[in-house]
């Protein structure tokens, strides 16, 4: 299995509250992905990281921050977490250009109440 | 733009049998990546494979092949003489040449397999 932890694993938060999430490798992998899963939706990329300090916006990244300060850590920030933002969160990383395949963490549980 | 389609939600099948799930993709690009992942109830997402838009060949692991025909837009996944153990949500996935070389994916809705015994 690839060496990928999301912490927490389950999260339960009130609306407008700060919440982040960590992913952490040992892979040393040059690219890592958050995505949403949300029933009716399948995965939806939210941000991605193509190096240290080098991320991008995805599909659903409105109300979403992201920092990778050290090649195996990348956080996932909601600045003032909303229910629509309850849902299932997956970190991902891959290695290589193109079609890389990607590896997925266990997911974070996010409600918020 | 891009999109993947599993037009099947839910199937259900008994144990011993045979099932195939759709996918269908659109995209622009000449050069993309097709990809299956399975989620069993634990709530994981398991790899199962990875195909580039340049290799038509149609690949067999075992109980599992999948057929990709780039003339209908289709990767179909077919099982082969289902096990319980096969019960879970099957997703087909796109990715595109990005210029960050990231492996940005594209996923479809997911199909629901349910291997009754």
């Amino acid at each position: 299995d690839a060496g990928i932890t999301q912490s927490p694993r389950h999260k339960v938060t009130e609306t407008g509250t700060p919440v982040t999430l960590r992913c952490h490798q040992t892979e040393n992998h040059r690219y890592m992905y958050w995505y949403r899963q949300d029933p009716g939706h399948g995965l939806r990329l939210i941000h991605y990281s193509y190096g240290v300090k080098d991320t991008d916006k995805g599909e659903v990244s409105d109300g979403y921050s992201v920092s990778r300060s050290k090649t195996e850590d990348f956080l996932l920030t909601l600045e003032s977490a909303t229910s629509s933002q309850t849902s299932v969160y997956f970190c991902a990383i891959s290695e290589g250009t193109g079609g890389g395949t990607a590896f997925f963490g266990q997911g974070t549980r996010l409600t918020v109440v | 733009a891009q999109k993947v389609t599993q037009a099947q939600t839910e199937i259900s099948v008994v144990e011993k049998e045979d099932v195939t799930l759709d996918c269908v993709y659109e995209t622009r690009d000449t050069t993309y990546y097709l990809f299956w992942y399975k989620q069993p109830p634990s709530g994981e997402l398991v790899f199962l494979i990875r195909r580039n838009s340049f290799d038509e060949q149609n690949e067999i692991s075992g109980r599992y092949s999948w057929n990709f025909q780039k003339s209908t837009s289709s990767f179909n996944f077919t099982i082969t003489a289902s096990q319980v153990v096969d019960s879970a949500v099957y997703f087909c996935a796109l990715s595109e040449a990005a210029k960050t070389g990231a492996n940005n994916l594209f996923f479809g809705t997911g199909t629901r397999l349910t291997v009754i015994p």
